[in-house]
């Protein structure tokens, strides 16, 4: 079975530009979640799709971040107009939604580097 | 609010080494679950253990174990006689239990271990 899987990789772009990163979620998984981490800080949640819903928004740093996930199915990050301190790497982690009053493991994709120069 | 601390930034020890990895997290709830994820140099994150706050039973798989202690709110992790292969930024992370199922992450800073030949 295939993982959580991201894109792209890398992406070096230049302040005030636009970056849109893609993330494909375990198949059958409802919930999706985007992370990111600053070079050298803790992992910090940005928000949470349920199948297309947004459950929860909460560490959207700006309205400059626009999260989709049209149809339930992979979901897209865009980052306009990219600042430098938007630099860092982006995660993305799904978990299945069998709900049923418990906590459920997050999978993790391999990560999107962003720098914005 | 909740919050994870790993005080360790950098662990380096001698293959066949015994060494702990420190957790110690905060939170007003009484239902949470903390997870563990190793973060290889390929990038991705891999999820190693769940527990929640109800269990509180050592867990060992292999040369990994792990010691919950609500007592000291730690969830520490210890890997026996290290390897090279476990040369990794590992993540310890805690989610809240209240609202039934699947929440945001929050996470440590991570703590580099490096293990020489």
């Amino acid at each position: 079975e295939a993982g959580v899987t991201q894109f792209p990789s890398h992406s070096v772009i230049e302040k005030g530009q636009t970056v849109t990163l893609r993330c494909d979620p375990i198949s059958g998984h409802d919930n999706l979640y985007w992370y990111r981490r600053v070079m050298g800080k803790e992992i910090k949640f940005l928000l949470h799709f349920v199948k297309e819903s947004k459950q929860d928004e909460s560490g959207m740093p700006n309205n400059r971040f626009l999260a989709e996930r049209t149809g339930g199915t992979y979901s897209t990050l865009k980052v306009q107009p990219a600042e430098l301190e938007d630099s860092g790497v982006y995660f993305c982690a799904s978990s299945l939604g069998l709900s049923g009053g418990k906590q459920e493991t997050q999978y993790f994709g391999p990560g999107t580097r962003l720098l914005v120069l | 609010a909740q919050k994870v601390t790993q005080a360790q930034t950098e662990i380096s020890v001698v293959e066949k080494e015994d060494v702990t990895l420190d957790c110690v997290y905060e939170t007003r709830d009484t239902t949470y679950y903390l997870f563990w994820y190793k973060q290889p140099p390929s990038g991705e994150l891999v999820f190693l253990i769940r527990r929640n706050s109800f269990d509180e039973q050592n867990e060992i798989s292999g040369r990994y174990s792990w010691n919950f202690q609500k007592s000291t709110s730690s969830f520490n992790f210890t890997i026996t006689a290290s390897q090279v292969v476990d040369s990794a930024v590992y993540f310890c992370a805690l989610s809240e239990g209240k609202r039934g199922a699947n929440s945001k992450l929050t996470f440590g800073k991570g703590i580099t271990l490096s293990v020489r030949p």
